[in-house]
């Protein structure tokens, strides 16, 4: 079923640990993005990229870092983790940065 | 700075008793405004995208509307089925910057009872 794959579907990890949450889409599409979606503060963009090769910051950035080496794959990397990047992580992508968007299942960090 | 308002946070309704919900927004330069379901544990699933004012999508027993400060989504004789999530999305234009950022609203919890 075409979609978009992420793993792990969730993970516990220690304070000051590198973690990367990946992401793999098999719709071809240029545009890809990640969000986080925490309680009262609904989804917030952290990085996007538009098509291979590209990336930029989203509404919240720091202390993630991306990589579109491709056009199927779009890592998400927490160089040292904090508990404040507790939160559920989706990544999603579009056909190109104008059209809808379609989500993952997500990845449930919890950070101790 | 741009804003999605969505209420109510949270509406129970009888099986077959319709609704609306609401999605006020004040952007510059509206794009598209999307509407998801989002179910517990799972990501938002893609329901509608409105572009101008006066448009109106369906399907099954949902219809989206959209005016130049706000989008309703209307639910006619809900089942319990529909229970979850719905959120509006608005994604701005900024030129040659636009990037196809999403601003999501709080969402609204619908739940359904049979």
């Amino acid at each position: 079923i075409a979609g978009i794959t992420q793993a792990p579907t969730s993970q516990i990890l220690a304070a000051g640990r590198r973690m990367t949450l990946r992401c793999t889409q098999d719709m071809r599409h240029n545009a890809m993005y990640w969000y986080r979606q925490d309680l009262g503060l609904g989804l917030r963009l952290i990085h996007y990229s538009n098509t291979a090769g590209t990336t930029g910051k989203g509404e919240v950035p720091d202390g993630y870092s991306v990589s579109r080496a491709n056009t199927d794959d779009f890592p998400l990397t927490l160089a040292s983790a904090v508990p404040s990047q507790t939160s559920v992580y989706f990544c999603a992508s579009s056909r190109s940065e104008n059209t809808e968007a379609f989500f993952g299942q997500g990845t449930r960090l919890t950070v101790v | 700075e741009d804003q999605v308002t969505q209420s109510p946070e949270a509406l129970r309704l009888q099986e077959g008793e319709s609704s609306s919900l609401n999605c006020s927004y004040t952007v510059s330069g509206l794009r598209g405004l999307f509407w998801y379901r989002q179910d517990p544990g799972k990501g938002p699933e893609f329901l509608f995208t409105l572009y101008s004012a006066g448009e109106e999508k369906e399907k099954e027993r949902l219809k989206a509307t959209l005016t130049k400060k706000e989008s309703f989504l209307h639910i006619t004789a809900p089942k319990p089925e529909d229970s979850a999530t719905y959120l509006c999305a608005v994604q701005v234009g900024a030129g040659g910057t636009s990037y196809g950022k999403l601003t999501f609203g709080q969402g609204t919890i619908l739940t359904v009872h049979p």
